[in-house]
């Protein structure tokens, strides 16, 4: 069975610039989420979907941030224009559902630099 | 609100040795869940255990062992006759309540271990 898939690894940009990463979770999970982690912390949530739907975005910065996940299988995280502190690693990770015993299944994340 | 707690930053130790990692979590909710993850240097986060609030059996799985204590709010993690593999950054989170589906993480505890 295939991982989280998310793309791209690492990715370098000069501030001001948009930037998007793309996630496609493990095969029926219906739970997506996308994390920023920050070098020495835990991962903090940006947003989660449940199905199509975003049911917790509290955390998305939203004047700059946005994201979506049109069929309720894959989603893109977009950020425009990027600043010098979004420098991070983005994670995204998937669960059968949102029920606070799923465990989650991270990807490999993507790394992303502003220069 | 929940928070989870890895007051070891960073944990040094040669092979064999045993290491205990520590996390302590604040909640008010009477059902939630504890987990812990791996993260390697490559990045994906693991998923390794996860106990629910009412059942504070300590739980041992070959060379890992993990203790759960309500009295003093702890899940710690112990690692027995520790490995070079055993190298990387664990994290204690926590979920359940009222935002079930939402997990906090501590800021990981980055272990060591020398040959």
């Amino acid at each position: 069975e295939a991982g989280v898939v998310q793309s791209p690894r690492y990715k370098i940009i000069e501030k001001k610039q948009p930037v998007a990463f793309w996630c496609n979770p493990i095969s029926g999970h219906n739970t997506l989420y996308w994390y920023l982690q920050n070098l020495g912390q835990g991962p903090e949530l940006l947003i989660r979907y449940e199905n199509e739907e975003a049911v917790d975005d509290s955390q998305l910065p939203k004047d700059r941030f946005s994201a979506e996940r049109l069929k309720g299988v894959d989603s893109t995280l977009k950020i425009q224009p990027a600043e010098l502190g979004d420098s991070a690693v983005y994670l995204c990770a998937s669960s059968q559902a949102a029920r606070g015993y799923n465990e989650q299944f991270f990807g490999p994340g993507t790394r992303l630099t502003v220069l | 609100a929940q928070k989870v707690t890895q007051a070891q930053t960073e944990i040094s130790v040669v092979e064999k040795e045993d290491v205990t990692l520590d996390c302590v979590y604040e909640t008010r909710d009477t059902t939630y869940y504890l987990f812990w993850y791996k993260q390697p240097p490559s990045g994906e986060l693991v998923f390794l255990i996860r106990r629910n609030s009412f059942d504070e059996q300590n739980e041992i799985s070959g060379r890992y062992s993990w203790n759960f204590q309500k009295s003093t709010s702890s899940f710690n993690f112990t690692i027995t006759a520790s490995q070079v593999v055993d190298s990387a950054v664990y994290f204690c989170a926590l979920s359940g309540g009222t935002n079930a589906g939402k997990s906090t993480f501590g800021d990981g505890t980055t272990l060591t271990v020398k040959p």
